[in-house]
């Protein structure tokens, strides 16, 4: 089936570390993929996505690209923030057939420290 | 400003009791979905809606109920039956449902006393 998988959390760093968050995917079809960001009592707002393979999606400094030879979208970003501790989820929705809901993943929880 | 609301922030349930979710957006989207967040789960989907008059059950649907009378509006009802409810309630819409990025609400925290 379709799923999502994520790499475990709590991932805690220095303000100035280099991110990497490991998302992987199994689905059938050509998915579009998404990394949404949470922070701390609210909402989910949309971060990057990406709709076809070789796509780059990038916001904020935040960078992923959708590489289809390895099923991966993997969240980076050069120098993180304080303001950057959050919860980041990773999706996937198909471009075909009925089932036209996102895919989720369990989420990775992110701690800068000053 | 376009968004979605929700309300209230924090919602109290006491044993027996049905509670219902307000969520609203004024982004003029077809589709709307409502989600369960528990620590560790990450999102559930309990249900969706494309179209007004319309709605699908999710993943975790027992327990729940919805109505789309209105484009802008898709309450959730948390039922006596959900016999776990202790949540955070996310509301989210998208354009039309087509797998396309989905826009959230601030979410509702429900406590049971």
């Amino acid at each position: 089936g379709n799923s999502v998988t994520q790499m475990e959390g709590p991932v805690t760093l220095s303000e100035e570390a280099f991110l990497t968050i490991n998302c992987t995917y199994t689905a059938t079809g050509y998915p579009s993929l998404f990394w949404y960001v949470q922070y701390p009592g609210e909402g989910l707002q949309l971060l990057l996505k990406a709709t076809k393979a070789d796509d780059k999606g990038s916001n904020k400094g935040f960078e992923a690209t959708y590489r289809k030879e390895t099923t991966s979208f993997h969240l980076e970003k050069g120098s993180v923030q304080v303001s950057d501790s959050a919860v980041y989820f990773c999706a996937l929705s198909l471009s075909a057939g009925n089932n036209r809901k996102l895919i989720w993943g369990l989420g990775t929880s992110l701690a800068v420290n000053p | 400003d376009g968004g979605i609301t929700q309300s209230p922030k924090y919602l109290f349930r006491k044993e027996g009791q049905n509670v219902t979710l307000s969520c609203e957006q004024n982004l003029n989207h077809d589709a709307m979905y409502w989600y369960r967040q528990d620590p560790g789960q990450g999102l559930r989907l309990i249900y969706y809606s494309q179209i007004v008059n319309d709605f699908q059950k999710g993943d975790i649907a027992e327990g729940y109920s919805v109505s789309r009378e209105k484009k802008e509006s898709f309450p959730l009802t948390v039922t006596s039956a959900q016999k776990n409810p202790t949540a955070f309630y996310l509301c989210a819409s998208s354009i039309t449902g087509s797998g396309e990025t989905q826009y959230f609400g601030p979410g509702t925290r429900l406590l049971v006393l």
